[in-house]
This record gives structure tokens, C-alpha cells and sequence, in this order.
């Protein structure tokens, strides 16, 4: 089955500095996701993006997140200045066109630890 | 507010007995609803999903979920567990039909014993 790639799988940053989450999504997908765990519990919508813009986004996405979409395979999280209650599993997630009531295919994670 | 609620933190079954899940969940409209499995390290996979149609729905591994709309429940079910369905069980929704946005629940842990 095609996966979906996340890099790295481990992010140590100190506070303050930015940080790029990269994820690779399925190739002929076109609905994108960027979800966050803490601590291995409730796993929280950031952010979906469809045609290279945001389609919804939460009420932790604010001014210091953005996501971009460069060159048509990756897909970016950046945090501009990192927190420390930034630090979570940061999870992309991509589907089809076929209907948002598709399954979403994630990939395996990025641990983001800020010191 | 669109919402999902998994009211048991920790399930413990033994092996062979049937197994149930716990999700209810508060939209407006049609819901759409979700389950997905993730193991350590890895990772949401996807069991299954209600759209419309038959109250009960079959996925992966022989897990089904039952939809109920006067109760707005979506339980997951097992009838036989097994050791390696062990791990972290989340219910989704998404909010509308016109969103993209799909909302997680706060998990239950699925913990078979031998």
C-alpha cells in the first residue's frame, strides 16, 4: 500500500527557533493534513490544505505556523518560533479527491521535542 | 459544537472474549464517522467508516462498528480479541459534508490479555 513519508522522525530545537516539518504525501492525493499528538493522547487538527492553499484551520494554528506546499510533492510545516508546548508528534495526512469521506492515510510522525 | 467522545480511557479484555469501544459523537447534519488504530510508534491507520447505509459496518481485522443515531453512538466491536489487537483506538467525525476538517477523539487503549 502507498505511504505516506514524514521527515525526520525526530526534531530537537530550542525555544525559539524555527522549525521545518517535511512530509511527502501520497502521490495522486490532493487533500493535506498536519495533526499533533502530545504525549500519545488526543490527536489534534492543526491544519487541511487543498489547491495550495488552507481550506480549514484550528484555533492552535495561529501566526506562528504556516504550511506551504513547494514544489508540488512535499508538504511543509513550519513553525517560525518554537515553544515549548510545541513539543508533540506532528502527523501529515493525505487523501483523495474522491470525497472527504475517504480515508486519511498518515504518515508515521515526527516528534518535535523544544528544550 | 461539532464534537467526539471516547469515555473510556483504558478497555481490558481477555483473549477470545468479545471486545466494545466507546465513541458518541455531537454534529450537525449527517455525521461521518471514523475509526482508526495506532500502534507504538507508528501512525493512525484507518479500520473503517460510516457514510449511509447499513447500521453496521464492517473494516479491517475483523473489527465492526455499529452506527446508532437516537443514541449517537459508534461503537467499535470485536467478537473474538486477540492479543495483537492491543493499542490505541481513536473515533473520528468530520464536522460536515462540506468540511475538510475530520476531529479525533481523545483515544481508548485496547489493552488483550493472554
Amino acid at each position: 500500500e502507498p505511504e505516506v513519508t514524514q521527515t525526520p522522525s525526530h526534531q530537537v530545537t530550542q525555544m525559539g527557533q524555527e522549525v521545518i516539518l517535511r512530509c511527502v504525501p501520497i502521490s495522486n492525493h490532493l487533500y493535506f493534513y498536519w495533526y499533533r499528538q502530545i504525549l500519545g493522547q488526543k490527536v489534534e487538527f492543526l491544519v487541511s490544505f487543498y489547491n495550495n492553499e488552507i481550506s480549514e484551520k484550528s484555533e492552535i494554528f495561529d501566526d506562528q505556523f504556516s504550511v506551504e506546499r513547494p514544489d508540488g510533492s512535499n508538504f511543509t510545516l513550519k513553525i517560525r518560533s518554537t515553544k515549548l508546548e510545541d513539543s508533540a508528534m506532528y502527523f501529515c495526512a493525505s487523501t483523495t479527491r474522491a470525497g472527504y469521506n475517504e480515508k486519511l492515510f498518515f504518515g508515521s510522525g515526527t516528534q518535535l521535542s523544544v528544550l | 459544537a461539532q464534537s467526539v467522545a471516547q469515555p473510556e480511557d483504558q478497555v481490558n479484555v481477555a483473549e477470545g472474549n468479545p471486545l466494545t469501544v466507546k465513541c458518541t459523537y455531537s454534529v450537525s447534519g449527517n455525521p461521518y464517522l471514523f475509526w482508526y488504530v495506532q500502534y507504538p510508534n507508528r501512525g493512525l491507520q484507518f479500520l473503517l467508516k460510516y457514510i449511509t447505509g447499513d447500521n453496521l459496518v464492517k473494516g479491517s481485522y475483523g473489527f465492526e462498528a455499529e452506527f446508532n443515531k437516537s443514541q449517537t453512538s459508534f461503537h467499535l466491536k470485536k467478537p473474538s480479541a486477540l492479543v495483537s489487537d492491543s493499542a490505541l483506538y481513536f473515533c473520528a467525525v468530520r464536522v460536515s459534508s462540506s468540511a475538510s476538517k475530520i476531529i479525533f477523539g481523545s483515544g481508548t487503549r485496547l489493552s488483550i490479555r493472554p
